[in-house]
Parts: structure tokens; sequence; C-alpha cells
């Protein structure tokens, strides 16, 4: 069974960082391109990171272009974000996604972890 | 880039039909046959609906229907079920090498 488990949310003040993890399991994770997706209260959804299986592909949103860095390390089987710089607006949950195998859609999504920023 | 352009709001009685349209531009969801749709209940994690347009993953109901005209994506729901109602957003790749999701519409099931 697919699972994905992200950690290390919680509550920082502006201009603080933050670095979330997610953690893989029940399919082979290197052969999967990764994903970073948010969601702020009460609004929508908005696509924020991409990197492929092997990380030679790192794609951003441009409202976290500059700020975030988005790793993998597939010995351990984890997806990571580390978010500097953050802002009122980075409030939200954030999911990590799985891309399908030929990719362009968002096939597994873990639970969230949310990520207050505030002072 | 801009979010695609989707309804707030639908609704329809049990059994009937209802669609949700999704309007991009010709740099993301009418240029790729890459719309995807997402099933999202309160407080839970999206979930995969259609993909490539007018694909089904495994294991959801031949209710949910995509298709695509031009620069607008469409998602129906045939035989509406309580258990339908839902926020749902389309995606698109584009151009730019990113993807972009709409803004969501809330599904009332009457």
């Amino acid at each position: 069974e697919v699972q994905l488990v992200e950690s290390g949310g919680g509550l920082v003040q502006p201009g603080g960082s933050l670095r979330l993890s997610c953690a893989a399991s029940g399919f082979t994770f290197s052969d999967y391109n990764m994903n970073w997706v948010r969601q702020a209260p009460g609004k929508g959804l908005e696509w924020v990171s991409h990197i492929s299986g092997s990380s030679n592909n790192i794609l951003y949103g441009d409202s976290v272009k500059g700020r975030f860095t988005i790793s993998r390390d597939n010995a351990k089987n984890s997806l990571y974000l580390q978010m500097n710089s953050l802002r009122d607006e980075d409030t939200a949950v954030y999911y990590c996604a799985r891309d399908r195998p030929r990719g362009y859609a968002f096939d597994y999504w873990g639970q969230g972890a949310l990520v207050a920023v505030s002072s | 880039q801009s979010a695609l352009t989707q309804p707030a709001s639908v609704s329809g009685s049990p059994g009937q039909s209802i669609t949700i349209s999704c309007t991009g531009t010709s740099s993301d969801v009418g240029g790729y046959n890459y719309v995807s749709w997402y099933q999202q209940h309160p407080g839970k994690a999206p979930q995969l609906m259609i993909y490539a347009v007018t694909n089904r993953p495994s294991g959801v109901s031949n209710r949910f229907s995509g298709s695509k005209s031009g620069n607008t994506a469409s998602l129906t729901i045939s035989g509406l079920q309580a258990e339908d109602e839902a926020d749902y957003y389309c995606n698109s790749y584009t151009s730019s090498n990113t993807w972009v999701f709409g803004g969501g519409t809330k599904l009332t099931v009457l």
C-alpha cells in the first residue's frame, strides 16, 4: 500500500525557516517524480514544486522560487521541502504528492502538514 | 501563471448529471492533454479522479468522466450520489514547465 506521511510543520515567525519531510513507503521511491502542493486555509490548491526521481529536474512555482528548495534522499525514501524567508501568505497545509508513472497527474497524496507563519 | 477558471459552485439532485468546467489558455489546458481532476472532501487530502483529460484511475467510479474542447476541460458526474458532495479541482501542465490548479468548485448534492 502506497503511503506518504508528512512531518515538520509548525508555527514560525515571518522571515523564519522550516523544513518539511515526507516519508514514502509501499512503492519504489526512486522510480517516481514527486511534488509539493499547498492549500491555504479555506482556499484552493496551489502547486509548489516538483522533483524527478533522480533529482536532475527540479521545478518551482513563481510564488516560492528563490525561497524554497525541494530535495529527496532515495536511500531514505524521503522527500523534503526547505522553506526560507517565510511570509504570512505561505501559511497553508502542505501535501506531498506522487506523480503518476507517466507523470502529469498526482496519484497519491499525504495527509498534509500545517505550516503557520505568524508573529 | 494565473489559476484556471472554474465555477465557484454547482449543485444537482441525486441521480442527475452535472458538469464542471475548467477554462485556461492555449498555454495550458488547450496546449496539452495533461488535464487532471481531483476530489477533496472536507479535512481530507485530494484524490485523483481523472488524468490525461479522459482517463480514470483504477477504483474510480465510471460515473466520473472527463473531456476537453479547445481551452476548456470538463468533468461530468452522472447518477449523482450524496457521497459526491465535495470540492473539485482541475489541474493542467503548462508551457512554463509548471502545473496550475483551478480555483475549485463546491458540489452540493441537494
